[in-house]
């Protein structure tokens, strides 16, 4: 399978629940992103990983942590999660760090994440 | 954070009618991308062009970088149902890209 590929596509869990998010990019690039994206606003970027290390965290509350354990899979762990959160969180990767300006991202299709 | 403005919003035309977007910032970029997104998919690099004043042509799609590498615009002939969908515009400065709110463009048969 080729292309960035993320699962489940669709997720509703409650306030106190405890989920994963899964992203599996077989195009060998090194870098990944998770980004949030919510009706009408930009792209939120989230968390970088490059080589499978963490280059930057955006801010995010501690409700979403990410996990890295190669350059083809990523995951984010959610948790007590609130309504707010509810959008759909995409999973992006560049052949290296530097390069997403001129070679672009490949995207995943994304997770549509609703928190009751 | 640098910001990118794109405009109009929304964008309703009919099928043969032509269309533009535009992405407009205060900040310089190294580069500059289009993407569509279709519903329930991520977005698909378009194009991308890293020369003020550069135009790139692919098939009815023209895309333009300012000569000041500060906006885009997106120009669309005859356009097609298969042309709707959000096309968000993205910069390129340091090593990750900064996206637009994006452009929602609906093409009616």
């Amino acid at each position: 399978e080729t292309g960035v590929t993320q699962t489940p596509r669709h997720l509703v869990m409650g306030m106190t629940n405890k989920k994963s998010l899964k992203c599996e990019q077989h195009l060998g690039h090194n870098a990944m992103y998770w980004y949030k994206q919510s009706a009408k606003k930009p792209l939120e970027l989230m968390f970088v990983y490059n080589f499978k290390e963490q280059t930057e965290n955006n801010s995010v509350p501690s409700r979403f942590s990410p996990e890295c354990p190669n350059s083809s899979h990523l995951f984010l762990h959610l948790h007590t999660l609130q309504p707010e959160d509810s959008a759909l969180y995409l999973c992006a990767s560049s052949q290296e760090l530097g390069t997403g300006g001129i070679y672009g991202y490949t995207f995943g299709s994304g997770t549509r994440l609703t928190v009751v | 954070t640098q910001l990118l403005e794109q405009s109009p919003q929304f964008l309703s035309i009919q099928e043969g009618e032509n269309l533009t977007v535009y992405c407009n910032s205060s900040s310089v970029f190294s580069s500059l991308q289009w993407y569509r997104q279709e519903p329930g998919e991520g977005p698909v690099l378009l194009v991308t062009v890293v020369t003020g004043g550069e135009v790139k042509k692919l098939k009815r799609l023209t895309f333009q970088f300012g000569d000041a590498r500060k906006d885009s615009s997106l120009h669309i002939t005859a356009a097609q149902p298969g042309d709707t969908g959000l096309y968000l515009c993205a910069g390129g400065g340091d090593y990750k890209l900064s996206f637009g709110a994006g452009t929602t463009v609906t093409v009616r048969a």
